[in-house]
């Protein structure tokens, strides 16, 4: 039963515009959300956050928007670069517990 | 910045032998998790800690057991290793807190092959 859903398994991008992935959950009880970025044959490394009290969240390039009555989520970054080119997993938490649940992911191409 | 080390990136073992994964952090986090990660199926949470000697089983416990004697030490262990187990191993910590969200720092990943 997967809790949270990544329905892209891939985007391709030019450099410049704009990219959006999306995230899905079921359990509406999850009320912090994160995005973490992973290179091959790297750790994932957190990239941005987002509580339920808030509906979106900046950090320079990367914007994340929050949807609670859809229990949907949104990466955006823009404009997108080469570098960040890496596979994106959504992960979603309940406050107090202490584990995430992840996405399966969305593999970013950035083309120049 | 927090550190979590992974003792090995790449492991290659025979079915049915008994396989150790070690990971320490220096960051003195109570919380240490053990993630595998498979195409089309993301990161999957097979156990994790909160304190030392303390273990909780995750979504996909079977066939592993796990280790914490000390608190910056976390083990993964597979009893027997099969090949459905050949899969990018990721450990990871965060700091225990009843009233925020802690971010969750990774390591480099173990990727194990079972032939």
């Amino acid at each position: 039963d997967q809790q949270v859903k990544q329905n892209s398994p891939s985007l391709s991008v030019q450099e410049g515009r704009i990219s959006i992935l999306n995230c899905d959950y079921t359990n509406s009880m999850f009320d912090y959300f994160l995005w973490y970025k992973k290179y091959p044959a790297e750790g994932p490394t957190f990239l941005i956050s987002i509580s339920s009290i808030k509906d979106k969240n900046e950090d320079g390039r990367f914007t994340v928007f929050l949807n609670k009555s859809a229990k949907h989520l949104s990466l955006h970054i823009v404009p997108s670069q080469p570098g960040d080119s890496a596979v994106y997993f959504c992960a979603a938490s309940l406050t107090g517990f202490q584990k995430l649940v992840f996405g399966t992911g969305t593999r970013l191409l950035v083309s120049p | 910045d927090v550190k979590v080390t992974q003792s090995s990136r790449y492991l290659v073992k025979r079915t049915g032998e008994k396989v150790f994964l070690e990971c320490v952090q220096d960051m003195d986090h109570e919380n240490m998790f053990w993630y595998r990660q498979d195409p089309g199926l993301g990161l999957r949470l097979i156990y994790f800690s909160y304190d030392v000697k303390m273990k909780e089983k995750g979504d996909i416990p079977e066939g592993y057991s796990v280790s914490r004697e000390k608190k910056e030490r976390f083990s993964l262990i597979l009893e027997s290793a099969s090949t459905n187990q050949t899969s990018m191993y990721l450990c990871a910590s965060s700091l225990w807190t009843s009233a925020t969200n802690e971010k969750l720092f990774f390591g480099s990943g173990t990727q194990l092959s079972v032939l």
